[in-house]
């Protein structure tokens, strides 16, 4: 079965703090694997994508094949990185993570 | 250009009841997706369409749901014999090819 675990429901930071959101997935072949971001107020976008393996907004994700993970990673948090963040191997969406930066 | 857009932005209905939803992609765009989000929920995929067919509706979740893209462009999600169940947020995305995915804003639907 296709599965995501996005085992933090809520993260809460201080600016400037680093942030980790964690992703595990359970995937039949070799899916190609997005985080997803929703501000408030605003439309779900795509945040990066692990093929373009480009840095977005100071974030970046990791995929570790052998332990199924694609985390992402942000060295220094900022206010504005408050939003809904939803890891998705391919079309199936995780539950998502609020994170919350404290100024 | 404009972005996705989805009509109705909110919609209520009684159990029992036929719905139908719109998706205007992004013009050229040739992948056009369907995803429903319930509360504290993440997206979850319906029926993703390139050009006017079905590329994949595994994710329909039974045969009261359906949707077309006749003309390779608008999209109809089509729920007959709605349930309370089936309320939620539907979103629609399109892209260029397998590309990014651009989100509409989204129909909330209520079912009474």
């Amino acid at each position: 079965a296709q599965r995501v675990t996005q085992p933090e429901k809520l993260l809460s930071v201080f600016k400037g703090a680093p942030v980790e959101l964690k992703c595990n997935y359970s995937y039949s072949g070799s899916p190609e694997l997005f985080w997803y971001v929703q501000y408030s107020r605003q439309r779900l976008q795509l945040l990066l994508r692990h093929i373009s393996r480009e840095s977005i907004k100071g974030f970046t994700a990791d995929l570790n094949k052998g332990e199924t993970s694609f985390h992402l990673k942000k060295p220094f948090a900022q206010e504005e990185d408050s939003a809904m963040y939803y890891c998705a191997p391919s079309l199936v969406f995780g539950k998502g993570t609020r994170l919350s930066v404290i100024a | 250009g404009a972005g996705v857009s989805q009509t109705p932005s909110n919609k209520v209905t009684e159990k029992g009841k036929y719905v139908e939803l719109r998706c205007d992609p992004i013009s050229g765009h040739t992948a056009l997706y369907w995803y429903r989000q319930s509360l504290g929920q993440g997206p979850e995929f319906l029926i993703y369409f390139q050009g006017t067919g079905a590329a994949d509706d595994s994710g329909l979740p039974n045969d009261r749901f359906f949707a077309v893209r006749p003309e390779g462009s608008v999209s109809t999600l089509k729920i007959q014999r709605t349930e309370r169940g089936d309320s939620a947020v539907y979103l629609c995305a399109s892209s260029f090819d397998t590309g990014e995915q651009f989100f509409g804003p989204g129909t909330r639907l209520t079912v009474l």
